[in-house]
């Protein structure tokens, strides 16, 4: 099942526009990431975020996260037509002996017009 | 680094056929984790393993499918008796324990049970 959703579904933005994706979630985390899907291929990893952390950043990605309102969001700044393709955030949960296995969003499908 | 890396990209089969999935991890990985991914959905747990262990199993994982990881290097992912419900992406992701919480995703098999 899925842990929380994306918001928005879809998102449609001029190059050189910033874009903001929000993660809602249900039960306590280890950490959180964000991945990005081209279409039919793999998934890429673009930044982890642990729960005792609230900001970090990497090259143009900016990414929060509150513990008390289990969410997170995505700022993309200054996109390209590259940054085109489905982004997901995933939750990670460490039970008993171990697992940290990943529970995905629904994604958010941007697309970045030239 | 060459990456996770999947065996086959695709495939395709008739239903009640069997197929077999083969996951290469990142070298030195002892997690390695198979996902579901069905068209417009994020990738659902399934499996994972630490070293050749199976520690855990997703109710996903009907008996029909079945996951090995004999030397703790390489996966394989089987499904029995196919169904056209079976028809999704497979993707497999690996990481290290002790060092990162950064799961590293493969290509993924895309398989059309017709």
């Amino acid at each position: 099942s899925q842990q929380g959703e994306e918001d928005p579904q879809a998102l449609s933005i001029q190059e050189g526009e910033n874009a903001t994706m929000n993660c809602s979630y249900k039960t306590s985390i280890n950490n959180l990431q964000w991945y990005r899907q081209n279409s039919g291929r793999g998934l890429v990893h673009l930044i982890l975020i642990r729960s005792n952390e609230r900001e970090k950043h990497s090259g143009r990605l900016r990414v929060t996260l509150d513990t008390s309102k289990k969410s997170s969001s995505l700022l993309i700044t200054a996109s390209r037509a590259a940054d085109t393709a489905s982004y997901f955030c995933a939750t990670a949960h460490e039970r008993g002996g171990g697992g940290n296995k990943l529970t995905f969003g629904t994604g958010t499908q941007l697309k970045v017009e030239l | 680094d060459t990456g996770v890396s999947q065996d086959p990209r695709h495939k395709i089969t008739k239903r009640g056929q069997n197929v077999t999935f083969r996951c290469d991890p990142i070298s030195e990985h002892n997690r390695l984790y198979w996902y579901r991914q069905t068209l417009g959905q994020g990738p659902e747990f399934l499996t994972y393993f630490q070293n050749e262990a199976q520690l855990e199993k997703s109710r996903l994982l009907s008996d029909r499918f079945s996951a090995e990881r004999p030397k703790g290097s390489f996966s394989t992912l089987e499904i029995q008796r196919t169904e056209q419900g079976d028809s999704a992406m497979y993707l497999c992701a690996s990481t290290v324990t002790g060092r990162t919480d950064t799961q590293y995703f493969g290509p993924g098999t895309r398989l059309t049970v017709l």
